[in-house]
């Protein structure tokens, strides 16, 4: 059974600081790992892609993976109160259907 | 281009009911990948669906069926609607041999 744990929260940060969400996954075959941002009522929207351990940055957005400890991270620079989101993460084993589990999410709350 | 799109938007059936859901992927994808969603959960897999073939399949009852169509759109059926299959239901699309997968808005379904 591949699982994939995120704390469900709330992550509450103030404007301005660094917002870290972590994500562990069970199975070690997994290749590919994927952020997603969920607001309220709305659907997931990608934020980025990581496959290789290290670091992944894309504008206020860094994504870590070590899969070793078998835990990926997203961090949001700055973070401002429209960063206020569900965040999604999605693990993928390489060499099946490309068939993501995903955790249950983490609510991220940034106050003025 | 347009995204992926899902009618309708919301839906409100009773139990026992018969309920279909439509999703048009990305222009160019020819994978469409079925989710069932419940209020502070992840999304869980249902179905994918790859040339109008089923690639994989969820822990779902029977009572969910699926097929994709020769331009890659696709449904979803759900039979005898039970009170628990209320959820937010998302189609994603994603390109051959890519393990990226693209949300649609999704079909809010209520059962009553």
């Amino acid at each position: 059974q591949k699982e994939v744990e995120q704390n469900s929260g709330p992550l509450s940060v103030p404007e301005g600081a660094i917002a870290s969400l972590n994500c562990t996954y069970s199975d070690r075959g997994s290749q590919s790992f994927f952020w997603y941002r969920q607001y309220s009522g709305k659907s997931p929207e990608l934020i980025m892609s990581i496959y290789s351990n290290g670091d992944k940055e894309d504008g206020r957005f860094t994504a870590q993976l070590n899969k070793a400890s078998q835990y990926v991270s997203l961090l949001i620079r700055d973070s401002q109160p429209s960063d206020s989101a569900t965040y999604l993460c999605a693990v993928n084993i390489l060499g099946g259907s490309y068939i993501p589990t995903f955790g249950r999410g983490t609510s991220l709350i940034v106050h003025p | 281009d347009a995204g992926v799109t899902q009618s309708p938007t919301h839906l409100i059936k009773t139990r026992g009911q018969h309920v279909t859901l439509r999703c048009s992927p990305i222009s160019g994808h020819k994978s469409v990948s079925w989710y069932q969603q419940v209020l502070g959960q992840g999304p869980q897999f249902i179905f994918q669906y790859y040339e109008k073939e089923e690639r994989g399949r969820g822990n779902f009852p029977d009572r969910f069926s699926a097929r994709q169509f020769p331009n890659y759109s696709s449904e979803l059926n759900v039979n005898a609607l039970l009170l628990g299959d209320s959820a937010l239901y998302l189609c994603a699309s994603s390109l051959e041999g890519a393990d990226t997968q693209y949300f649609g808005p999704g079909t809010r379904l209520t059962v009553l």
